[in-house]
């Protein structure tokens, strides 16, 4: 069965700081991973997606993920963060079909000043 | 560029009750979901619709019930309301064997 563990349930970063939120999946076939995020109240933005070829894949909003078959890894990433980043963000890994989506329980970003 | 809609945003019922979700998608797809999602929990598949008159189960069906009359519509029924459903309910859809899904902005649900 498919899984995804999202270590950090809170992250609290200074506004301008580097991020990484941590993904790790577990898949039986070469998976396709997606990072959503979520603002309160709001529905799911597909930040980033993965499927095959390179490895780092960039996203909207100026982030990026590295996928790590090694590591069973698929983190993300952004260079300096802004407070409009504060939100949850959400792992996934699936083919579609009957399984759909598998979501990891999410991260909650806190942008302090 | 509606994609996928749902409605209504905003429910309050009373332990008992029934109402129906309802999602419609306008990009031709034929597998279409219904998610529930909960704080510290992400998102769980309640069902899933591969075409229409076809649904199978999720990951957390109890207490509900699907219908997919048609391609673009797939709607989530709740036939007496629990406490225990109080959630945000997301619809979803994809092309079979495509690589993205696309979600609706979700439904707000409070059983009171």
């Amino acid at each position: 069965a498919q899984s995804v563990t999202q270590p950090d349930i809170h992250i609290t970063v200074s506004e301008g700081a580097s991020l990484e939120l941590r993904c790790n999946y577990s898949y039986g076939a070469t998976p396709y991973l997606f990072w959503y995020v979520q603002s309160p109240g709001q529905g799911l933005q597909l930040l980033l997606k993965y499927f095959s070829g390179d490895t780092l894949v960039q996203g909207i909003k100026g982030f990026e993920a590295e996928f790590k078959r090694s590591q069973s890894s698929f983190n993300l990433r952004k260079p300096s963060v802004h407070w409009s980043d504060a939100a949850e963000y959400f792992c996934a890994v699936g083919r579609g079909g009957a399984d759909g989506l598998t979501f990891g329980k999410g991260t909650h970003l806190i942008i302090q000043p | 560029n509606a994609g996928v809609t749902q409605t209504p945003k905003f429910q309050v019922l009373k332990t008992g009750q029934s109402m129906t979700l309802q999602c419609a998608q306008d990009m031709n797809h034929n597998s279409m979901y219904w998610y529930r999602q909960d704080p510290g929990m992400g998102l769980r598949l309640i069902y899933y619709s591969a075409s229409e008159g076809t649904t199978d189960k999720g990951e957390v069906p109890n207490g509900y019930n699907v219908s997919r009359l048609n391609k673009r519509e797939f709607s989530l029924r709740l036939e007496s309301a629990a406490p225990s459903q109080t959630s945000v309910y997301f619809c979803a859809s994809t092309q079979t064997g495509g690589n993205t899904i696309y979600f609706g902005e979700g439904s707000w649900l409070t059983v009171v």
